[in-house]
């Protein structure tokens, strides 16, 4: 199985910081990586397909890049609303693994 | 609008067995492979199996976690989405999502969820 790594586990940060998730695959997965976001109570959303595009209707300030084992979710500039826990998540073979989350707290 | 509407969790008791559904709507049902991905309280998301679309034969993956005892399951024709989960254990505890999958693989679009608490 492919292990998905996700660093930081938790990170604390202000409205207006810019915050970067890594997720590193156990073995390479080309570009078949996707991130989501989850808040509480709530289905997850697909934010990134493809390891770096843009799902339609989210804010760019999100950004995915990477490719084989290393992977990026970037922020640019933290809002309220990005307070959520983040998943990466590999479709290169079966199974389907995610990463084990990044909470993103308000400092 | 595609949506996704979940339906069928409960309470249910170590060994026993229910039968999730995923009423799907807004889109072409029959081309997309269609998931269950699971959430523990508290926990991680957990992906659990996948039914492939027609040009794939229906066929099926399963988690090693769950195999054997889930199986997944689709009628095109009712634009619906099963999981059959027997032998069901304390640790299965969890919100179910069904799950469309796009053309990367991933997944577009989540339904709500279905909660089952597997306690005596």
């Amino acid at each position: 199985d492919i292990q998905l790594t996700q660093s930081p586990s938790f990170l604390s940060a202000s409205v207006g910081d810019r915050v970067t998730i890594t997720c590193r695959a156990s073995q390479g997965i080309t570009s078949y990586l996707a991130w989501y976001q989850q808040k509480p109570g709530k289905a997850p959303k697909r934010l990134i397909f493809a390891a770096s595009t843009l799902q339609s209707g989210v804010p760019s300030r999100f950004s995915g890049s990477g490719s084989g084992t290393e992977f990026t979710l970037t922020i640019s500039s933290l809002q309220p609303e990005d307070f959520a826990t983040y998943y990466c998540q590999q479709l290169f073979n079966y199974p389907i693994t995610f990463g084990q989350g990044t909470r993103l707290e308000i400092k | 609008e595609v949506q996704l509407v979940e339906s069928g969790g409960g309470l249910v008791q170590p060994g026993g067995s229910l039968r999730l559904s995923c009423a799907a709507s807004g889109f072409t049902f029959s081309d997309h492979h269609m998931d269950w991905v699971r959430q523990a309280p508290g926990k991680g998301l957990e992906w659990v199996a996948r039914s492939k679309n027609r040009a794939n034969s229906f066929s099926a993956e399963y988690a090693a976690s769950v195999k054997g005892r889930f199986t997944i399951s689709r009628d095109d024709s009712q634009t619906s989405l099963y999981l059959q989960v027997n032998s069901l254990k304390t640790e299965d505890t969890a919100v179910y999502y069904c799950a469309r999958s796009s053309s990367t693989r991933d997944f577009d679009y989540w339904g709500q969820g279905t909660l089952v608490t597997v306690s005596s």
